[in-house]
């Protein structure tokens, strides 16, 4: 299978705890997205990375949150003491350079803190 | 600043009839325009992208989204829905070279 990869899918965890996320995306794809998506809203922006170089990082996101792509290739979401207010569906998409290119999702992975 | 605007949180039609999910927008960056659908339990799934090409522009699934720039909207149309098409879609639009912004969703239910 050649699309976007995230694991784990489900991660329940208690508050305070440290979590990290892993998004393998297409392998041609040098742009990777981080999303964050609650019941009822559209996905929400998270971070942004161009092959290894984050480009954009979102105002909303707290100190607690860090991500990286070493070597460009997949990528990984921490999240430090985490929160109630921190459950919610983290998505990663990938997609290639270029103009109007669209974006290429994984199917997320599902964070309860308890 | 870049915006979508979905205009009905919820759309319901019977089956066999058509669908419509209305969305405008508000871009200064890129005339490009998606519309993506989330099933349950299930991944983003693009179903149409314009790119100026044209602007009547066809999807998967059937559907079809016409870009209107006068009245700034990029409604989603089907002249048949299935009962298969019961999902979330959401109205995308770039916001620059590295972000894209999501409409908030539309939830269409499908009566028997």
């Amino acid at each position: 299978d050649t699309g976007v990869s995230q694991n784990p899918r489900h991660k329940i965890t208690k508050r305070g705890q440290n979590v990290t996320f892993r998004c393998d995306p297409i392998s041609e794809h040098n742009r990777l997205y981080w999303y964050r998506q609650t019941l009822g809203q559209g996905p929400e922006f998270l971070t942004y990375f161009q092959n290894e170089a984050q480009l954009e990082k979102s105002r909303l996101l707290s100190d607690r949150f860090s991500a990286e792509r070493p070597k460009g290739s997949f990528s990984t979401l921490e999240i430090q003491r985490t929160e109630q207010g921190d459950s919610a569906m983290y998505l990663c998409a990938s997609s290639p350079q270029g103009l109007n290119t669209e974006a290429f999702f994984g199917q997320g992975t599902r964070l309860t803190v308890v | 600043a870049q915006s979508v605007t979905q205009l009905d949180s919820h759309v319901s039609v019977s089956e066999g009839t058509p669908v419509l999910l209305r969305c405008n927008y508000s871009s200064s960056y890129s005339p490009s325009l998606f519309w993506y659908v989330q099933h349950p339990n299930k991944g983003l799934q693009l179903l149409l992208k314009y790119t100026s090409a044209a602007t009547l522009v066809k999807g998967i699934n059937g559907f079809e989204a016409e870009f209107k720039k006068s009245e700034t909207s990029f409604h989603l149309t089907k002249p048949s829905a299935h009962m298969s098409d019961a999902a979330e879609y959401f109205c995308v639009v770039p916001s620059s070279a590295s972000k894209i912004i999501f409409g908030s969703g539309t939830r269409l239910s499908i009566r028997p």
